[in-house]
C-alpha cells in the first residue's frame, strides 16, 4: 500500500521556469522529508519538516509541510538544468514503528 | 560519497537462483534500511535493523531476508528469484534508531537483473 503520493509523476520544463512538486497522503506524518535522486545515485536529503505549516528555503527551492502534516510540496524558482532528477518525498515514522515511507516519485527534466 | 557501501553493484542471475547483497553502514551508524527501488519508480521500504535486531518490516516477500551483523554490516538474501525481482536494491543507514529528523545516508544501490 502506497500512502505517499506525489504529482506529477513526470514534469519536463524549460530553463528558467517555476514548477511545484506536491506530496499527499491521508496518513499524518511526524515529518516529511524530501530527496533528490540521480542516475546511478542513492536519494540524497534536500530538507526536512517537522511541524505543521513550516516553509522551508533552500537557494532556490522552497518546502512547505501541511498544517495537518499529511502533505507536503517543494516549489522551484527558475529551474536550471541542475535540478534535474528524481524528487522523493518521505514520511514517517509511522506510529510505533520506525519505517521511512516513500513517495511515488517525481521525474523532473530541466531543458537549457 | 554517502559513507555507505554496498556490493555488488551490478549483479545479472537466473530465475531461481539465490542472491546476497551486502551492506556497509557509515561509520558509527546503527540502523540499516533496506529498499527497492524498480524502474525508476519511488522506494519501497522492505526491512530495518537496529544494532543486530529487526526493528520494522514493510512489503519483503517470505522469499527474501536480512540480517545486521555484530559489525553492523547488513546482508539481504533473495532466494528463488523471479523476473519481477529485478531492481534496484538500495541500503541506507542512520545514527538514530527513530528516523523522526535523522537523515538516512543511501548507498550506490545494487542492481540485480534477473534473466
Amino acid at each position: 500500500t502506497q500512502l505517499l503520493e506525489q504529482s506529477p509523476q513526470f514534469l519536463s520544463i524549460q530553463e528558467g521556469e517555476n514548477l511545484t512538486v506536491y506530496c499527499n497522503s491521508s496518513s499524518v506524518f511526524s515529518s516529511l522529508q524530501w530527496y533528490r535522486q540521480e542516475p546511478g545515485e542513492g536519494p540524497v536529503l534536500l530538507v526536512t519538516v517537522v511541524t505543521g505549516g513550516e516553509v522551508k528555503k533552500l537557494k532556490r527551492l522552497t518546502f512547505q509541510f501541511g498544517d495537518a502534516r499529511k502533505d507536503s510540496s517543494l516549489h522551484i524558482t527558475a529551474a536550471q538544468p541542475g535540478d534535474t532528477g528524481l524528487y522523493l518525498c518521505a514520511g514517517g515514522p509511522l506510529r510505533g514503528t520506525d519505517k521511512l515511507i516513500f513517495g511515488t516519485g517525481t521525474r523532473l527534466q530541466v531543458f537549457p | 560519497d554517502s559513507g555507505v557501501t554496498q556490493t555488488p553493484k551490478h549483479l545479472i542471475t537466473a530465475t531461481g537462483q539465490r542472491v546476497t547483497l551486502r551492506c556497509s553502514p557509515r561509520s558509527g551508524d546503527l540502523s540499516v534500511y533496506w529498499y527497492q527501488q524498480s524502474l525508476d519508480q519511488g522506494l519501497q521500504f522492505l526491512i530495518q535493523y537496529y544494532n543486530g535486531e529487526e526493528r520494522a518490516k514493510g512489503n519483503i516477500l517470505e522469499r527474501f531476508s536480512a540480517q545486521q551483523f555484530p559489525d553492523l554490516h547488513s546482508e539481504l538474501n533473495l532466494s528463488s528469484l523471479e523476473l519481477g525481482d529485478s531492481a534496484l536494491y538500495f541500503c541506507a543507514s542512520s545514527t538514530r534508531r527513530i528516523t523522526n529528523t535523522g537523515e538516512l545516508f543511501f548507498g550506490e544501490g545494487s542492481r540485480l537483473t534477473v534473466l
